[in-house]
């Protein structure tokens, strides 16, 4: 079973940008794909984005189009999340997750979570 | 996008009970359908994938049933360590949207 690591909290004032790391613990990581999902405070789980696995393709949810980028290091086995522009909605949980296939699967494991907090 | 409706938002449950939360979505997804448990301060755990695929570790109380538009996770005798929120997510096409969530507490 991988298991991943994210990057620690962050707080951010308005209209900066943040960007989380997630970072597995072993190469095998590489095989799967990976997608981003957060979660504000006391609500449900949102999709943001995918990656493939050697991180030539992403696909965006349409709110967040322009203000997301998903990257990835296959020599590091580590996934990256930037997001611009912040705004107090922004405040969530940011969870990776992991999947066998872009589509018509699940995501079998996830990072621990990243809370960002965004306020001035 | 494809919608997802998840019933009810909330319950209250004993322990032993039998739980139902259903899940629909706004087209057909045929079975690409998942359920996952989230306790608070916790990432999502996988329960149920492809609509009634209970995954390794998971305990045989748990089951999921449908295809199409309508699904159904179901736990036959609810347990201390079931409350807990819960979350269905459609796999079928992105953006891979997530149900509302029912939240199951201890009546």
């Amino acid at each position: 079973q991988v298991q991943v690591v994210q990057s620690g909290a962050e707080v951010k004032k308005p209209g900066a940008s943040v960007k989380i790391s997630c970072k597995a613990s072993e190469y095998s990581f590489n095989n799967y794909y990976m997608h981003w999902v957060r979660q504000a405070p006391g609500q449900g789980l949102e999709w943001m984005g995918i990656i493939n696995p050697t991180g030539s393709s992403t696909t965006y949810a349409q709110r967040f189009q322009g203000r997301v980028t998903v990257t990835r290091d296959t020599s590091t086995a580590t996934v990256y999340m930037e997001l611009t522009s912040l705004n107090s909605e922004d405040t969530a949980v940011y969870y990776c997750a992991g999947s066998a296939s872009y589509s018509g699967t699940y995501y079998g494991y996830w990072g621990q979570g990243t809370l960002v907090t965004v306020s001035s | 996008d494809i919608q997802m409706t998840q019933s009810p938002s909330s319950l209250s449950a004993s322990i032993g009970d039998r739980v139902t939360i259903t899940c629909r979505t706004s087209q057909s997804i045929s079975v690409y359908l998942n359920w996952y448990q989230q306790k608070p301060g916790k990432a999502p755990k996988l329960l149920i994938y492809t609509a009634s695929t209970l995954q390794s570790g998971v305990p045989s109380r748990f089951s999921g049933s449908g295809s199409g538009t309508d699904f159904t996770l179901t736990i036959s005798s609810l347990q201390p360590e079931d409350f807990a929120s819960y979350y269905c997510q459609q796999s079928h096409s992105t953006p891979q949207t997530f149900g509302q969530g029912t939240k199951v507490e201890l009546q």
